[in-house]
Order: C-alpha cells, then sequence, then structure tokens
C-alpha cells in the first residue's frame, strides 16, 4: 500500500498571500496524483488531477506540480474561499486509492 | 450535471447491518466506475469500495473486506453498499464518488454523503 504525507497538517495564511501544501509518497505514484479540497460540512471537490491539470471550474490560482514521490498544491493569492481542508490521494498502485491526512489552511 | 445522492445511513448496534444507496444522474453511469469513500468524524477521507463500470470487478479496503459488498444496478442508475457486521469505526460519513473513467483513478464528482453511527 501506498502511504501519502502531507505537511503541515495546518496552515496559517493571511487573505492574498500565496499558500504552499506538500504531499509525499512512500514510492513513485508518477504523476497518478489528485488534490481535493474539502469545506466544513460538504464534499469533497475535485482541484487538480494528473498532479497538474486543473478541475473543470477550478480558478487558476490553484497550481500543482511535482512528480514521482513529491508534489505540490500552490494557491497563488489565498481569497476567503479557500479556507478549507485540501487532501492529496494516488491512483497509480491499486488497490487501495490512499489519501493524505489533509492539510487544514486557516486564516491567519 | 452530475449528482450523486446517498441513502440509508442511520443509527445501527454493533453487528448490525445497513445497506446504503447512491441515485446517479447527469452522466452515463454505465461508463463509469464508482467507489465509496468514507469519513469518520473529524478524521480523514478512507476509501472503502470500488466496482467497475460494467460491475464485472469490485474491490475492497482490507478494513471492510469480508463485511460489505457494493452493488450496482445500471438499468436504474444506482449503487448500493452493503454493510454486515458492523463495528463501531464504522462509524462515518459515507459517500459515494465517481470516478474519471470506467476502471480506477481519481473521483471527479461526489455525492454529499449519509451519516452511519454505529453505537450501543
Amino acid at each position: 500500500e501506498i502511504v501519502m504525507t502531507q505537511s503541515p497538517a495546518t496552515l496559517s495564511v493571511s487573505p492574498g498571500e500565496r499558500a504552499s501544501l506538500s504531499c509525499r509518497a512512500s514510492q513513485s505514484v508518477r504523476s497518478d496524483l489528485a488534490w481535493y479540497q474539502q469545506k466544513p460540512g460538504q464534499a469533497p471537490r475535485l482541484l487538480i488531477y494528473g498532479a497538474s491539470t486543473r478541475a473543470t471550474g477550478i480558478p487558476d490560482r490553484f497550481s500543482g506540480s511535482g512528480s514521482g514521490t513529491e508534489f505540490t498544491l500552490t494557491i497563488s493569492s489565498l481569497q476567503s474561499e479557500d479556507f478549507a481542508v485540501y487532501y492529496c490521494q494516488q491512483y497509480n498502485n491499486w488497490p487501495p486509492w490512499t489519501f493524505g491526512q489533509g492539510t487544514k489552511v486557516e486564516i491567519k | 450535471q452530475v449528482q450523486l445522492v446517498e441513502s440509508g445511513g442511520g443509527v445501527v448496534q454493533p453487528g448490525g447491518s445497513l445497506r446504503l444507496s447512491c441515485v446517479a444522474s447527469g452522466f452515463s453511469f454505465y461508463m463509469y466506475g464508482i467507489d465509496w469513500v468514507r469519513q469518520a468524524p473529524g478524521k480523514g477521507l478512507e476509501w472503502v469500495a470500488f466496482i467497475r463500470s460494467d460491475g464485472s470487478t469490485e474491490y475492497y479496503a482490507d478494513s471492510v473486506k469480508g463485511r460489505f459488498t457494493i452493488a450496482r444496478d445500471n438499468s436504474k442508475n444506482t449503487l448500493s453498499l452493503q454493510m454486515n457486521s458492523l463495528r463501531v469505526e464504522d462509524t462515518a460519513v459515507y459517500y459515494c464518488a465517481k470516478d474519471r473513467g470506467s476502471f480506477g483513478a481519481y473521483f471527479d464528482s461526489w455525492g454529499q454523503g449519509t451519516l452511519v453511527t454505529v453505537s450501543s
């Protein structure tokens, strides 16, 4: 099973600032990596797939990078609606499909 | 637009059974793999089960293998999860999630979830 590790657990950022979230895989997942955003009381929403491709309707302030075992989700200028929990997920080696434990982006 | 609506959650005693359903609309259901993903209160996401677009292949997380059964009816655009021998640690919101293809990948649409509480 591939273990996904996200850091930090919590990121405190001021509106308008840049946020960088990290995701590490225990073995290479090539570019088979997705990012999701989840707000309280809501279902997760797909942001990024293929490590760097934005899903339909996702603003371009969200970008993904990386391959192999190291990945980054960057939010270039945080808006109020971006404060949420973000999860990475690998789909290279399955089953199981595995998620990171999440990074909470909170208002500083 | 794609819509997934779960139902069937509730409170059940340890050792009991529950059957969840997910009704899909807005896409060609028979073409896509579908999964169940759960989230325990205050915790992260855990993949539970997958079924291929044509129903020919199923996969389960080790934590539910032998207790849960996923099934689909492509004629009715519905997915189900039969959960037996429930444990306290199965308490979670259960989401159905659509795969981007027929056979396993990322999840491009999610339902709003249904809460399962296992408690005596």
